[in-house]
């Protein structure tokens, strides 16, 4: 089932915050978290693995709260480089020491950074 | 770091003719490749999975006999579109992922239009 992003579109000045958050009505096992520019493919932001884990990397951090299903994306002190479309993606099994299961994604969040 | 190759970027062909994508893992062997689909606007979705040396497996919706894949090698994973239409326009994406607990390493995507 598809994880639900929200909100849809933002549109920041560069140096503002934004926040993305996603959503499922099933069990995560781990959220990935990817940023597209158009007609590119997808790149990785962060992957969060357990619940209550927090990352971070520069000025881009995430939050993954298991019991809650949910989990944000932090864009802090915004630059013209992060507009894109944003995507959660979640994995429909645990690991279970066997292959990976492909990742099922949001609907994405398109940010575009004004200057 | 972890890288998958994808060609051909873009190919246009006549309604009724085939086409080839072809994904590799130059630097680590991938026993399973994944395929997705985006049509304009829209989100990544999961098409297919590509196992090294037997069958794929499909999502559901997705006809086999028409997204011929095959995975002949650790590294190489096809994926033929078979008397393609208008409606098989799209940008195909292929990834893998190295190990548990790494995000997916995404090609750069094929944008195949059908005229």
């Amino acid at each position: 089932q598809q994880p639900v992003q929200s909100p849809q579109a933002v549109i920041l000045r560069e140096g503002e915050d934004a926040v993305i958050n996603c959503s499922s009505s099933k069990a995560l096992y781990s959220v990935h978290w990817y940023r597209q520019k158009h007609g590119e493919a997808p790149v990785f932001l962060m992957i969060l693995l357990k619940g209550g884990e927090q990352k971070g990397h520069e000025k881009i951090s995430a939050s993954f709260n298991e019991k809650k299903q949910q989990s944000s994306l932090y864009l802090t002190a915004s630059q013209l480089s992060y507009s894109g479309t944003y995507f959660c993606g979640t994995e429909r099994a645990p690991f279970s020491g066997g292959g990976a299961d492909g990742l099922t994604f949001g609907k994405g969040t398109h940010l575009i950074i004004q200057p | 770091g972890a890288v998958v190759s994808q060609h051909p970027s873009w190919v246009i062909c006549k309604s009724g003719t085939s086409v080839k994508i072809e994904c590799r893992s130059l630097d680590f062997q991938a026993t399973t490749m994944f395929w997705y689909r985006q049509f304009p606007k829209q989100s990544l979705m999961l098409m297919a999975t590509s196992n090294e040396g037997s069958k794929a497996t499909y999502e559901q919706g997705v006809e086999k006999d028409k997204f011929l894949i095959n995975h002949a090698s650790l590294t190489l994973s096809t994926l033929t579109v078979t008397s393609a239409h208008p409606e098989d326009s799209s940008f195909y994406i292929c990834s893998a992922k190295v190990r548990w607990g790494y995000g997916y390493t995404f090609g750069s995507g094929t944008r195949l239009t059908v005229v």
